[in-house]
């Protein structure tokens, strides 16, 4: 059936850094790939989002990158902040599939 | 708006008991997603609605639960009888289409004793 897979499944970075998570999906059809930050005992919330007729797409210290041919597409935070930490969701196939989530940890 | 609403937002139950969950999601939106969250499971989604339709139920664990929408404003997920496996927090989401963003409730946590 489809999937997606989310790596690495927890992420520690010193404070100022950049993190990467990687998401590959098997669905050929999707053409929308959001990232969902979810901090302690919140609810999910969407931090970017990319279609697929685009290839990047940047907001300040978040960007998405986008691979169809790979199927797969990545978040990157640069300048990493304390405030970063929390689980971040990758979702494909029109968001019906969700990753596993990986934690990410701001080291001071 | 005042967003997604969701009650009760705890709810602590003993083992074969009913429970009910309630949504009412963003007005004018048209889809509405139910999920479950647990730590060795993470997110899962149970089932989604369309124009107050089911359209998949896939995720939807067994035959113990069951969710409905009579209208646009008001969602039901119940369970019946409860396990303490169904402990869990359990998420609605509404959206105006699903490949746009999903705006989440505040969760209700659930306990099974």
């Amino acid at each position: 059936g489809e999937n997606v897979e989310q790596h690495p499944s927890t992420l520690s970075v010193q404070e100022g850094d950049s993190a990467v998570i990687k998401c590959t999906y098997s669905d050929s059809a999707s053409n929308y790939f959001p990232w969902y930050k979810q901090e302690l005992g919140k609810r999910p919330q969407l931090i970017i989002d990319i279609r697929s007729n685009v290839g990047e797409k940047k907001d300040q210290r978040i960007a998405v990158t986008l691979n169809k041919t790979a199927k797969h597409f990545s978040l990157h935070i640069t300048e990493t902040q304390p405030e970063d930490s929390a689980v971040y969701f990758c979702a494909a196939n029109y968001q019906l599939i969700w990753g596993a989530g990986t934690k990410l940890i701001i080291k001071p | 708006d005042a967003g997604v609403i969701q009650s009760p937002r705890h709810e602590v139950t003993e083992m074969g008991q009913e429970v009910t969950l309630r949504c009412k999601p963003i007005s004018g939106h048209d889809y509405l997603f139910w999920y479950r969250q647990t730590m060795m499971r993470g997110l899962e989604l149970l089932i989604y609605f369309n124009n107050n339709v089911p359209i998949d139920d896939s995720g939807m664990p067994e035959d113990r639960f069951s969710a409905k929408m009579p209208n646009a404003s008001f969602s039901t997920l119940k369970i019946q009888p409860s396990e303490p496996r169904d402990s869990a927090v359990y998420f609605c989401a509404s959206t105006v289409g699903r490949a746009y963003e999903q705006y989440f409730g505040p969760g209700t946590r659930l306990t099974v004793t």
